[in-house]
């Protein structure tokens, strides 16, 4: 089993407020992702990074932000919360043998937002 | 069009049976391939990489073929318990990681 944990599991918050959302993998992958995946539908990249002090915007506008300090931590921060914003978040990181091909993503259970 | 492509499905298909779906990709800078396995509400969990010399693990065969661009996965002797949505997942020399939209296996007891 992978070792990359997202918090919280589920929540339920009022628009506006500000939220983060919680990543950490104990593997000391380098590459980090965040995934946003509506019920049904495929999943969309909205950032990675690439390791400590490396953050990229994915294929998916996102209002979210994130920062990467620690290589094990990837939170994911939302200034102000609105109901479009609803949808499960997913975290993987990944381990790139050498050579640089075969990546594997694990991901985390995954956040599932919902903004009232 | 997408860049990777997958027949959504469903496919209902008997307990015992075997069932095959392919996935297209249409970057030709394709390096790497995958496929996924994601349980409803569930994270994405890597069930096999996919070699082009064709691998198994068990019931599930993966092939790959890079004149045509697709890749394959072939479910033999289908327990209810792999139903499931399937991606195919394809990475590029560039670093991007694309997945396709999956498609849905459901066993029928």
């Amino acid at each position: 089993e992978a070792d990359i944990y997202q918090t919280p599991r589920y929540l339920v918050i009022g628009t506006g407020k500000k939220i983060t959302l919680e990543c950490s993998q104990t593997m000391g992958h380098d590459k980090m992702y965040w995934y946003q995946q509506d019920p049904g539908m495929e999943l969309h990249l909205i950032h990675y990074s690439y390791g400590v002090n490396s953050t990229e915007k994915g294929d998916l506008s996102s209002e979210s932000t994130v920062s990467r300090i620690r290589t094990e931590h990837f939170p994911l921060t939302l200034e102000s919360a609105r109901p479009s914003h609803t949808s499960q978040y997913l975290c993987a990181s990944s381990e790139i043998p050498l050579g640089g091909f075969n990546e594997k993503l694990f991901f985390g259970s995954g956040t599932q937002l919902s903004v009232l | 069009r997408k860049e990777v492509e997958q027949d959504p499905g469903p496919f209902n298909v008997p307990e015992g049976a075997t069932v095959a779906f392919n996935c297209t990709y249409s970057n030709s800078a394709s390096q790497s391939f995958f496929w996924y396995r994601q349980d409803c509400r569930k994270e994405p969990k890597l069930l096999m990489s996919v070699y082009s010399s064709g691998n198994e693990d068990g019931r599930f065969t993966a092939q790959l073929n890079r004149a045509s661009q697709y890749i394959s996965l072939l479910i033999r002797d289908s327990k209810l318990s792999d139903s499931a949505t399937y991606l195919c997942v394809v990475s590029r020399w560039d670093d991007k990681i694309i997945f396709g939209k999956g498609t849905r296996l459901h066993i029928l007891p």
